[in-house]
């Protein structure tokens, strides 16, 4: 089974700061099937990117995702106070462990 | 809209039986697959598996297979996950989850997410 490995595990940012998660994958996956989550405390995950870098429907596109093999990237280029939040990527059966980005 | 709806939180004692549901509409419910996906308090989220309504199929992580059990009744859109003997252990929030295209594939829209409580 493929291990995603997520750093940091949290990242301390201002708002209008850019944001910069890591998800990287224990072996080489098709970008094709890697996702992004964002939850917010008490919330269901909501869908922000898939196939590595394309935006889910009604997602800012201060969000952006790239990578490919082993590598995969989230940025979000500014954030705003509804940001602060846990972000998980996703490829087929397997989960990050989550970066929380929060408010410094 | 697409949307799924999950059943209310639950409390229980170690040994009970659970069974929590997914009601999908607004699309085809046998077209698409439907997840399940664990959530332990504090923690991060775990695939546990799914299963396409049309046909039944289901499929297990490794880490839940024989521990759960992922079913779907489609003639009223409603998929299932449950227990036989539930542990303390079970304690977590439960999300279901749709698969916009065949797996393996991320899941879009989710459910709201079933509590359970596991505790003598």
């Amino acid at each position: 089974e493929i291990v995603l490995t997520q750093s940091p595990g949290t990242l301390s940012l201002s708002p209008g700061e850019r944001a910069t998660l890591s998800c990287r994958a224990s072996q080489s996956v098709s970008s094709s099937y890697l996702a992004w989550y964002q939850q917010k405390p008490g919330q269901a995950p909501r869908l922000l990117i898939y196939g590595a870098s394309s935006r889910a429907t009604g997602i800012p596109d201060r969000f952006s995702g790239s990578g490919s093999g082993t590598d995969f990237t989230l940025t979000i280029s500014r954030l705003e106070p509804e940001d602060f939040a846990v972000y998980y990527c996703q490829h087929s059966t397997s989960f990050g462990q989550g970066t929380k980005v929060e408010i410094k | 809209e697409v949307q799924l709806v999950q059943s209310g939180a639950e409390v229980k004692k170690p040994g009970e039986s659970l069974k929590i549901s997914c009601k999908g509409s607004g699309y085809s419910f046998t077209s698409y697959w439907i997840g399940w996906v664990r959530q332990m308090p504090g923690k991060g989220l775990e695939w546990m598996g799914i299963i396409y309504p049309g046909d039944s199929d289901t499929r297990y992580s490794p880490s839940f297979q024989g521990q759960v059990t992922i079913s779907a009744d489609k003639s009223i859109s409603t998929a299932y996950l449950q227990w036989s003997s539930l542990k303390a252990s079970d304690t977590a929030m439960y999300y279901c989850a749709l698969l916009p295209r065949t797996p393996p594939d991320w899941f879009d829209p989710w459910g709201q997410g079933t509590l359970v409580t596991v505790s003598s």
